[in-house]
């Protein structure tokens, strides 16, 4: 696609209820990259894919956290039993591969846990 | 672990002036770093990338640049507009990640 596409743009979900966010990178971009953002401040790394492979995940805050690139294309970060302190944007992004290429961000989805 | 920092957090200045914004960090073996801008409620747009063999990009009014041995780049707005009101967020690579900064909220009032 034209850009990275992330859905949904907002979810709002109660404590304790998983939820699954989605990301298309741009089509040809090798690597993805899941950050984490709170307000006021910047993103904050994750997890990061080459092809379909999970290369990083030492940004996961803990074990209810996990993400997965099946065919090295659209990945899905999946938060089980959502706690209020997982409310934030979370936001992907692709680059080309690893090294001297920028990264292209999505537009994020809010999460709100209640 | 990487560490970036940018000042100010937050700039308020008449529609007109030239400013400049600060970033810097820890790591000096980067790949490169990029200047991105952040729209409240939308994603992040990229601004400017350096590649670590370079001391500058411009685009428009726009200039940033890249010390390595100090650890700075800042990014240079002239003639600053209303329409420039919004976070600056820089990034540096580092190996397979960007690292960010907190980000400079930036006002121009007309």
């Amino acid at each position: 696609g034209a850009g990275v596409s992330q859905s949904p743009r907002y979810k709002v979900t109660k404590r304790g209820q998983d939820v699954a966010l989605r990301c298309d990178p741009i089509s040809g971009h090798v690597s993805l990259y899941w950050y984490r953002q709170a307000l006021g401040q910047g993103p904050e790394f994750l997890t990061y894919f080459n092809y379909e492979a999970q290369q990083d995940k030492s940004g996961l805050p803990n074990d209810r956290f996990s993400a997965e690139r099946p065919e090295g294309s659209i990945s899905t970060l999946t938060i089980q039993r959502t706690e209020q302190r997982d409310s934030a944007m979370y936001r992907c992004a692709s680059s080309l591969e690893v090294g001297y290429y920028g990264y292209t961000f999505g537009s994020g989805t809010r999460l709100t846990v209640v | 672990k990487q560490e970036v920092t940018q000042i100010p957090a937050a700039l308020s200045v008449p529609e007109g002036e030239n400013l400049v914004l600060n970033c810097s960090f820890t790591d000096s073996a980067i790949y490169n770093l990029q200047w991105f801008r952040q729209d409240p409620g939308k994603g992040l747009t990229s601004l400017l990338l350096i590649q670590s063999s370079q001391r500058e990009q411009t685009s428009g009014r726009l200039n940033a640049s890249l010390d390595k041995s100090s650890g700075r780049s800042t990014l240079y707005i002239a003639a600053s507009q209303p329409g420039d009101s919004a976070t600056y967020l820089c990034a540096e690579r580092a190996g397979n990640m960007l690292t960010f900064g907190g980000g400079t909220r930036l006002m121009v009032k007309p």
